[in-house]
């Protein structure tokens, strides 16, 4: 059974880089049907896709936050990483790592979810 | 990328059928037969309940059922049960190969 686990900071400070890591396990990030990518949800708001990618090194964004995120992929760890920057108290929310079929990009598996909080 | 229009909130009573809208463009919900449709309770994760317009995941029950006309899908709960009760969201890839979701709609079940 495959399943994701998010990592990383509770609290990041105003202006600086938030990060995450996604271990996988049960499954490759190397399959060729899937795409991995990161979803987060503000307290009390909807979900928004932040971006996602290929374990080729091929990247998706937001065009909302494009400027300010960076996914990439370890194979040799079985994870990948977000990396926001610049982060305001806009950004405090619940992070979910995910996985995405090629076709349609439907999301079949979730993490937990962790939530990260902007403030000084 | 603006997200997709959704109901803010629907009800309806047990064994009645509920309709949750989700309106796009042609770019996205109109362009593909890429829509997804989730369900989230508070505190968990979201769970995927259709797929590709009308297609359901192995070991979700078939009261729930998905549709598409033009630039709108469409989730549809027959048979209501408290156990619906919960956030939907809908998912639609678009034509700059990106995804964006719906802004959920909160049901209760009278």
């Amino acid at each position: 059974q495959l399943q994701l686990q998010e990592s990383g900071p509770g609290l990041v400070k105003p202006s600086e880089t938030l990060s995450l890591t996604c271990t996988v396990s049960g499954g490759s990030i190397r399959n060729s049907s899937y795409y991995w990518g990161w979803i987060r949800q503000p307290p009390g708001k909807g979900l928004e896709w932040i971006g996602s990618m290929f374990y080729s090194g091929s990247t998706y964004y937001n065009p909302s936050l494009e400027s300010r995120v960076t996914i990439s992929g370890d194979t040799t760890k079985n994870q990948f990483s977000l990396k926001l920057n610049s982060v305001t108290a806009a950004d405090t929310a619940v992070y979910f790592c995910a996985r995405h079929f090629l076709f349609g990009w439907y999301i079949d598996y979730w993490g937990q979810g962790t939530l990260v909080t902007v403030s000084s | 990328q603006s997200a997709l229009t959704q109901p803010a909130s629907v009800s309806g009573s047990p064994g009645q059928s509920i309709t949750i809208s989700c309106t796009g463009t042609s770019i996205d919900v109109g362009g593909y037969d890429y829509v997804s449709w989730y369900q989230q309770r508070p505190g968990q994760a979201p769970k995927l309940m259709i797929y590709d317009v009308s297609n359901r995941p192995s070991g979700v029950s078939n009261r729930f059922s998905g549709s598409k006309s033009g630039n709108t899908a469409s989730l549809t709960i027959s048979g209501l049960q408290a156990e619906d009760e919960a956030d939907y969201y809908c998912l639609s890839y678009t034509s700059t190969s990106t995804v964006v979701f719906g802004g959920g709609t909160e049901l209760t079940v009278l």
